[in-house]
């Protein structure tokens, strides 16, 4: 079972403000940088943020990451249909395991 | 652009051994910079890291698969691999292997496409 606690869903028209949060505790976000995958239907993940709130080359400046004490949330602004994915946050733990979220599933309605 | 291919074995008998190869394309799997993982994910489930590999041979392992999980090295054809002892059926999952980035931590990019494992008789 996962440490770090996601809202399994969430949802929005095309144009919304979307935000998922992720709930970790002093051992893991806490104390270490948050990661976010995305996984679109039936590929392999892709990192989206890294270092709570970096952006790698390529990802639209539509994502956005934040990350206060044991939380973290990942903000999608001007949802497109494309962003229907699962999102997943990530981050080291105390037990050097690199623990993810249960996932959140996007629809976009 | 680094690339990765996941191969092996897609059906494995329970209580055998489980054993996939991670192709490296585009890079040296030599570059100190980077560390290379495993993580897998049972069908409709979420993401499990199962352990990562440096270039000095160093490893780091789930500390609930720890004891069935064997990562290792070819620098000689560019690969790393993963043996996982003892399989059930909650082995059966898609293998994804990824590079990761030293300075970053838990950077995991470029990731392969997934190999599925199923583990039955």
């Amino acid at each position: 079972q996962s440490v770090l606690i996601q809202s399994p869903s969430a949802s929005g028209t095309p144009g919304q403000r979307v935000t998922i949060s992720c709930s970790g505790s002093g051992s893991n976000i806490g104390k270490n940088t948050v990661n976010w995958f995305q996984q679109l239907p039936g590929t392999a993940p892709k990192l989206l943020i890294y270092s709570n709130d970096q952006r790698p080359s390529g990802v639209p400046d539509r994502f956005s990451g934040s990350k206060s004490g044991t939380s973290a949330s990942l903000a999608i602004s001007g949802l497109q249909s494309e962003d229907e994915a699962d999102y997943y946050c990530a981050a080291w733990d105390d037990s050097l395991n690199y623990v993810f979220g249960i996932g959140t599933k996007v629809t976009v309605l | 652009q680094v690339q990765l291919q996941e191969s092996g074995p897609g059906l494995v008998k329970p209580s055998e051994t489980l054993s996939l190869t991670c192709a490296v394309s585009g890079g040296s799997i030599k570059i100190g910079s980077f560390y290379w993982s495993w993580i897998r994910q049972p069908a409709g489930k979420g993401l499990e890291w199962i352990g990562r590999i440096f270039p000095t041979g160093s490893t780091d392992y789930n500390p609930s698969l720890k004891s069935r999980v064997t990562i290792s090295m070819d620098t000689s054809k560019n690969q790393f691999s993963l043996r996982l002892t003892s399989v059930t059926a909650a082995d059966t999952a898609v293998y994804y292997c990824a590079v990761g980035v030293t300075l970053i931590p838990g950077w995991l990019d470029p990731w392969g496409q997934g190999t599925l494992v199923a583990v039955s008789s």
